[in-house]
């Protein structure tokens, strides 16, 4: 299977902590997405990091991507309550719109 | 305003019956998805149109027709419906030269 992994499957933190959520994806690639999924809702992206990029910054969230071991970070600093979702990483190999999403992580903050 | 919309939001229906779902877009994007998540989350494309030709077409049972009479809209079709065709589908849409894609908020399809 093309899809890739994602772990923890699912994090319950308390509000102020930092989450992390972790990819793993299989064949090289493009750029590398990640977006958020309220429950009941459609996805949002968040933040996309190319494939020569190694960190990337937006707000209180930070993607790092390592291509040499194929995987990616997600960190939420400072989570809230209104952070609560599933997170999904998604690469797109060839830019031709394909994405391949993760299995995504549930994420509970706690207030 | 909406920007990527779906209709229906739910559609219960029996098996074998044949359904549309519905997709608009008033971004002005170029490009047009299908998603399909099962009850496990798990997120996968199903058909791409560009400006209204067919350019990603996943392996999907030949029962699921898209048709996209202008870039702002792509339908799909169901035809037979099956038990394991339950799942929520997806829209989403983006514009060429840029990989950010905006989503419906979904279509619950329940077969019984």
């Amino acid at each position: 299977s093309q899809q890739g992994e994602e772990d923890p499957q699912a994090l319950s933190i308390q509000e102020g902590e930092n989450a992390t959520m972790n990819c793993s994806y299989k064949t090289s690639i493009n750029n590398l997405q990640w977006y958020r999924q309220n429950s009941g809702r459609g996805l949002v992206h968040l933040i996309l990091i190319r494939s020569n990029e190694r960190e990337k910054h937006s707000g209180r969230l930070r993607v790092t991507l390592d291509t040499s071991k194929k995987s990616s970070s997600l960190l939420i600093t400072a989570s809230r309550a209104a952070d609560t979702a599933s997170y999904f990483c998604a690469t797109d190999a060839d830019n031709t719109g394909k994405l391949i999403f993760g299995q995504g992580t549930t994420l509970q903050v706690k207030p | 305003d909406t920007a990527v919309s779906q209709t229906p939001k739910y559609l219960v229906t029996q098996m074998g019956n044949d359904k549309s779902i519905k997709c608009e877009q008033n971004l002005g994007h170029d490009t047009m998805y299908w998603y399909k998540q099962d009850s496990k989350k798990f997120l996968k494309i199903m058909f791409s149109y560009n400006n209204k030709e067919l350019i990603i077409n996943e392996t999907v049972p030949n029962r699921f027709s898209p048709k996209s009479p202008d870039k702002a809209h792509l339908n799909l079709h169901i035809n037979s419906l099956e038990l394991g065709d339950s799942a929520v589908y997806f829209c989403a849409s983006s514009q060429v030269g840029e990989e950010t894609q905006y989503f419906g908020p979904g279509t619950r399809l329940l077969v019984l």
